[in-house]
């Protein structure tokens, strides 16, 4: 079946840049999505992807989509301490109504 | 702007008791989810919906039940709450196929004493 998988936490120091992967098992996917939740909030859409694409750049955030390996990542660049939250990665189909989450990164900022 | 509304930001209840989680969405969207969220697990799917009167079991739909009565509106019901169901609830819409993501709504973050 479909699953989705990210390492639970990330630490990475102010300025420096993040980046979160993410792994999926279903290659028939069309839509890859990041999502942000911020402490006591819902999940937030940061950008999107589309299976046929390997990048994506939207002003500090970049997305690359490694399809052979079902490998997604997000870089953020010139991280700063609002960037602390959990980020979903998330991976939808065609044949499905639903979107599969993984289990979210945990990013924290160092000084 | 997509608005997802959750009836509840924090609600307290007691073992045992019967308990509706409202969530309403304003972009005539044809899916609607809920979730809970619990540290370390992520997200897991309870019940979805993809038309009114139409519900799908998740993952995890034990305890819990679904009422979608209008288009807008998908309920959540803990048939008798218990302590273990404790936890973030997140309700979300999606129109289907395309791009379109799933839109979240705050949460409610629900307490079982």
């Amino acid at each position: 079946g479909e699953d989705v998988e990210q390492s639970l936490f990330l630490s990475v120091r102010e300025g420096d840049s993040s980046v979160i992967n993410c792994t999926y098992t279903d290659s028939s996917s069309t839509y890859l999505y990041w999502y942000k939740q911020e402490p006591g909030a819902g999940l937030q859409l940061l950008t999107y992807i589309f299976s046929n694409m390997d990048m994506k750049q939207d002003q500090r955030l970049t997305v690359l989509l490694n399809k052979k390996d079902k490998h997604l990542s997000l870089r953020i660049a010139d991280t700063q301490t609002g960037d602390s939250a959990i980020y979903f990665c998330a991976v939808s189909y065609s044949s499905a109504s639903k979107i599969i989450f993984g289990s979210g990164t945990r990013l924290s900022i160092r000084p | 702007d997509v608005k997802v509304t959750q009836s509840s930001r924090y609600l307290v209840k007691r073992t045992g008791e019967k308990v509706f989680l409202e969530c309403v969405q304003d972009m005539d969207h044809e899916n609607m989810f809920w979730y809970r969220q619990d540290p370390g697990l992520g997200l897991r799917l309870i019940y979805f919906s993809y038309d009114v009167k139409m519900k799908e079991k998740g993952d995890i739909p034990e305890g819990y039940s679904v009422s979608r009565e209008k288009k807008e509106r998908f309920s959540l019901i803990l048939e008798s709450a218990s302590t273990n169901q404790t936890s973030m609830y997140l309700c979300a819409s999606r129109t289907t196929g395309g791009v379109q993501p799933q839109h979240f709504g705050d949460g409610t973050r629900l307490s079982i004493l």
